[in-house]
């Protein structure tokens, strides 16, 4: 398959604890976003990297979320001292520059 | 007010029928406008791009009106494999962030 994949695809952790999910883009894909889902919601955005630069930030990406793209290839988000309201699904896309976006299976973080 | 907003249905139509979503946003600066789909607990599909012209896609015709700020999506001869959710997508540069409606419950019954 190549498609984007995510890992893992599900995640149930308790309110504190710190929670890492990776995102790995469709292989020539330069460009890789993070949204996020609620029930009932459209995805909402949260990040994007353009290679290994992170251009853009949501409000919604408090200080406890960070994300990165070391190489310009794969890609992690990072959840610090979880809270039950991020419960959700997290969606990574990848696209090339000016092209649609391509969504993997997400990873859904329930906070118990 | 959202920038994107949908009717959330649902929609329950027949085997056959044709059936019309209509989306409207709020920033008259967006530039690319979609058709995604979401199956249940899945990930968005790209159904369909949109352009100004409309645009056709076997049984599926997307409008755009830029001047409303209007996009349709139009399903005819619905199958039960197109029951899902339908969302509206916009962005204002392309290849960056896309904005999400809420999404249309489709159902298709037999």
């Amino acid at each position: 398959d190549t498609g984007v994949s995510q890992d893992p695809r599900h995640k149930i952790t308790k309110r504190g604890q710190n929670v890492t999910f990776r995102c790995d883009p469709i292989s020539e894909h330069n460009r890789l976003y993070w949204y996020r889902q609620t029930l009932g919601q459209g995805p909402e955005f949260l990040t994007y990297f353009q290679n290994e630069a992170q251009l853009e930030k949501s409000r919604l990406l408090s200080d406890r979320f960070s994300a990165e793209r070391p190489k310009g290839s794969f890609s992690t988000l990072e959840i610090q001292r979880t809270e039950q309201g991020d419960s959700a699904m997290y969606l990574c896309a990848s696209s090339l520059v000016n092209y649609e976006q391509y969504f993997g299976p997400g990873t859904r973080l329930t906070v118990t | 007010r959202k920038e994107v907003e949908q009717d959330p249905g649902p929609f329950n139509v027949p085997e056959g029928a044709t059936v019309a979503f209509n989306c409207t946003y709020s920033n008259s600066a967006s530039q690319s406008f979609f058709w995604y789909r979401q199956d249940c607990r899945k990930e968005p599909k790209l159904l369909m791009s949109v352009y100004s012209s409309g645009n056709e896609d076997g049984r599926f015709t997307a409008q755009l009106n830029r001047a409303s700020q209007y996009i349709s999506l139009l399903i005819r001869d619905s199958k039960l494999s197109d029951s899902a959710t339908y969302l509206c997508v916009v962005n204002l540069e392309y290849g960056n962030k896309l904005v999400f409606g809420a999404g249309t419950i489709l159902r298709v019954k037999s």
